[in-house]
């Protein structure tokens, strides 16, 4: 398998813009994260899924983030519209064995600057 | 204050020195704890994972629990470049990935 895939890799927009990150987890796992990274806050969960349903949205930051994941090997975070202060790291983890900790893998991460 | 603090270096060592990593926490209802390994642009990769107190240890890699202190360790013995890394200390109630708390990491660079 090639683990989670994260694109882009890189993301450079400015203020207002509309931002969607993608994710496509490791086949055959049920739960997927997206998390993100910072220096000051290091890495913080933003919202999971189990079975392609939204289990525990409680570290999105405000409306201007969502998240969806229309089937089991895609998922979407969008910052809807974006601020310098987003710019971090996103990271999209994928797990099974009731997210078992020692399942859990992290994609690569997208970059994400908003000027 | 956070509940998990960890120093976040740089920390600059020597090639075959040993290393030691730390992280402090305030919640002692945390039952596990782990150590995770980043390299630069990629993602965080579990390293070492240990429940409640005492010591687990793989190959150069010591993980040492103190519950009564609320302080946690990771040894790097015989140092190698390609330790070079940041290393995240997390910990849960749990042991499921959905209520991790994570530090901040610290940056280790191995010297040759």
């Amino acid at each position: 398998d090639a683990g989670v895939i994260q694109s882009p890799r890189h993301e450079v927009t400015e203020m207002g813009q509309e931002v969607t990150l993608r994710c496509k987890p490791i086949s055959g796992h049920d739960y997927l994260f997206w998390y993100r990274q910072t220096m000051m806050r290091g890495l913080e969960l933003l919202i999971y899924f189990n079975n392609n349903v939204p289990i525990d949205d409680s570290g999105m930051p405000e409306d201007r983030f969502s998240a969806k994941m229309p089937n089991a090997s895609f998922s979407t975070l969008k910052i809807q519209p974006s601020e310098p202060r987003d710019s971090a790291v996103y990271f999209c983890a994928s797990s099974f064995l009731e997210a078992a900790v020692e399942t859990q893998y992290f994609g690569p991460g997208t970059r994400l600057l908003v000027l | 204050q956070k509940e998990v603090e960890q120093d976040p270096g740089p920390l600059s060592v020597p090639e075959g020195a040993i290393v030691s990593l730390n992280c402090t926490y305030s919640n002692s209802a945390f039952q596990y704890f782990m150590w995770y390994r980043q390299y630069s642009r990629k993602g965080p990769e579990l390293l070492m994972y240990t429940y409640s107190s005492g010591n687990k240890e793989d190959g150069r890699f010591t993980a040492q629990v103190d519950k009564s202190s609320k302080y946690i360790s990771l040894f790097i013995r015989d140092s190698q470049p390609s330790d070079s890394a940041t290393y995240l200390c997390a910990m849960t109630f749990t042991g499921t990935a959905s209520k991790l708390t994570f530090g901040t990491g610290t940056r280790l660079q191995v010297t040759l």
